[in-house]
């Protein structure tokens, strides 16, 4: 069936070095819309960034991330971590079946050190 | 702006009882959605609704009823409560957008089975 992977459970990084979290995906549409969703903790998860356009670049908060259909990628990246970027981050699929119905990777945990 | 607020905050019950949550929102969005949160597993489909009185089963339905008697709630039962599934629950709404909608999630609610 159709899915999302991220790889990493738990990814730590120093502050003010580059981030980057991994989603790939699989889905049998060619019109699909992909989320990432961050939260933090005792807070309820809130949309990050959202599109549906094949290799453009999206950006929200300092954060980025390019959908990739010919490697099913959506990677969030961002080129400078804040002590404040430390959160639950999850990206998602959505896909035209079942009123575009969200799947969700299993979810990265974002430590930022000092 | 709008407010999803799910009650209560703590669910504690015992095992094979029959355990319910609600789900309130104000944004008069037409869908809802019920998600089960475990670490490490991401947030899986329980449930969701597309209008007053609608039902949709998700992939996790299994041991769970659900009830969208306004527009405005929905309600989640735990038809026998087992100590695995002790896990936070996640209530969403969205509206179309075309392609792909942005899910708007509460706080969530965590169940505890003795």
């Amino acid at each position: 069936g159709d899915s999302v992977t991220q790889t990493e459970g738990l990814v730590t990084v120093t502050e003010g070095l580059p981030v980057k979290l991994n989603c790939t995906y699989q889905t049998t549409y060619l019109t699909i819309a992909f989320f990432w969703y961050v939260q933090y903790l005792n807070e309820a998860p809130q949309v990050l960034l959202k599109s549906s356009t094949d290799n453009k670049r999206t950006e929200h908060q300092g954060f980025h991330a390019t959908l990739h259909k010919s490697s099913s990628s959506f990677h969030l990246q961002k080129s400078s971590a804040q002590l404040s970027d430390s959160a639950l981050y999850y990206c998602a699929l959505s896909e035209p079946s079942g009123s575009w119905q969200l799947i969700f990777g299993s979810g990265t945990q974002l430590t930022v050190m000092p | 702006g709008g407010i999803i607020t799910q009650t209560p905050k703590f669910l504690i019950g015992q095992e094979g009882q029959k355990l319910t949550l609600k789900c309130q929102q104000n944004f008069n969005h037409d869908t809802m959605y019920w998600y089960r949160q475990d670490s490490g597993k991401g947030l899986r489909l329980i449930y969701y609704s597309i209008t007053e009185n609608d039902l949709q089963k998700g992939d996790l339905s299994e041991g769970y009823d659900a009830s969208r008697e306004k527009k405005s709630s929905f309600s989640l039962t735990v038809t026998s409560a087992q100590k695995n599934e002790m896990a936070v629950f996640l209530c969403a709404s969205s509206i179309p957008q075309g392609t792909g909608n942005t899910l708007y999630f509460g706080e969530g609610s965590r169940l505890i089975v003795v």
